[in-house]
């Protein structure tokens, strides 16, 4: 399995423009996480997913962002409009279910917003 | 709920030391304790996992862990470092159901100095 992948995996922007993450689990997963990491907050999980079901949104930041997932394959994290302390890497995790919550992540998209 | 307390943030080692990351939790079930590696520049990946059965577990590069239930403890050891282990370690715990979530700790940063 080629794992998790996410793209892109670097991003520069300017504040004030919309900024779209993408996530493709490992298939036969049916739980997706999207995290943030920064060196002052560390490691913050912002939504997770269940069957393509939004479980648990309550880590988001605010309004600006949002997260869908269409379908078992595919998930988006979006921020609309972004701002400079957006700034970070974005992970996405995925899990099976059958590991007790052993965790997949992908690679990470680094998010500069200038 | 669960939590998560790594109590060293930072740990400097010389190669070929001894190294011990403390790791403590709290939950009022019963718990599944991981122990993800992150590298620079890269997302977790999981090192080694206690789920059931012996309490002492093992990584494929020397790490090992041990769950302790009367000190609600999950430490990580290894009795020679090498170089190549710098890098960022989390320990998580997940309670095997919310759908594969997992509460991280803050995470230790192991330096290895030659």
């Amino acid at each position: 399995d080629a794992g998790v992948i996410q793209s892109p995996r670097h991003e520069v922007t300017e504040m004030g423009q919309e900024v779209t993450l993408r996530c493709k689990p490992i298939s036969g997963h049916n739980s997706l996480f999207w995290y943030r990491q920064t060196m002052m907050r560390g490691l913050e999980l912002l939504i997770y997913f269940n069957n393509n079901v939004p479980i648990d949104d309550s880590g988001m930041p605010e309004d600006r962002f949002s997260a869908k997932m269409p379908n078992a394959s595919f998930s988006t994290l979006k921020i609309q409009p972004s701002e400079p302390r957006d700034s970070a890497v974005y992970f996405c995790a995925s899990s099976s279910g059958q590991d007790a919550g052993e965790q997949y992540f992908g690679p990470g998209t680094r998010l500069t917003v200038t | 709920a669960q939590s998560v307390t790594q109590l060293d943030s930072q740990v400097p080692v010389f190669e070929e030391a001894p190294v011990e990351l403390r790791c403590n939790y709290s939950s009022s079930v019963s718990v599944y304790l991981f122990w993800y590696v992150q590298y620079p520049n890269q997302g977790l990946q999981l090192l080694l996992k206690y789920l059931s059965g012996s309490t002492l577990v093992e990584s494929i590069n020397g790490f090992e862990a041990e769950f302790n239930k009367s000190q609600t403890s999950f430490h990580l050891r290894k009795p020679s470092v090498h170089i190549s282990d710098t890098a960022e370690y989390f320990c998580a715990v997940s309670v095997g159901t919310n759908a594969g979530k997992s509460t991280f700790g803050d995470g230790t940063t192991l330096t290895v100095k030659p």
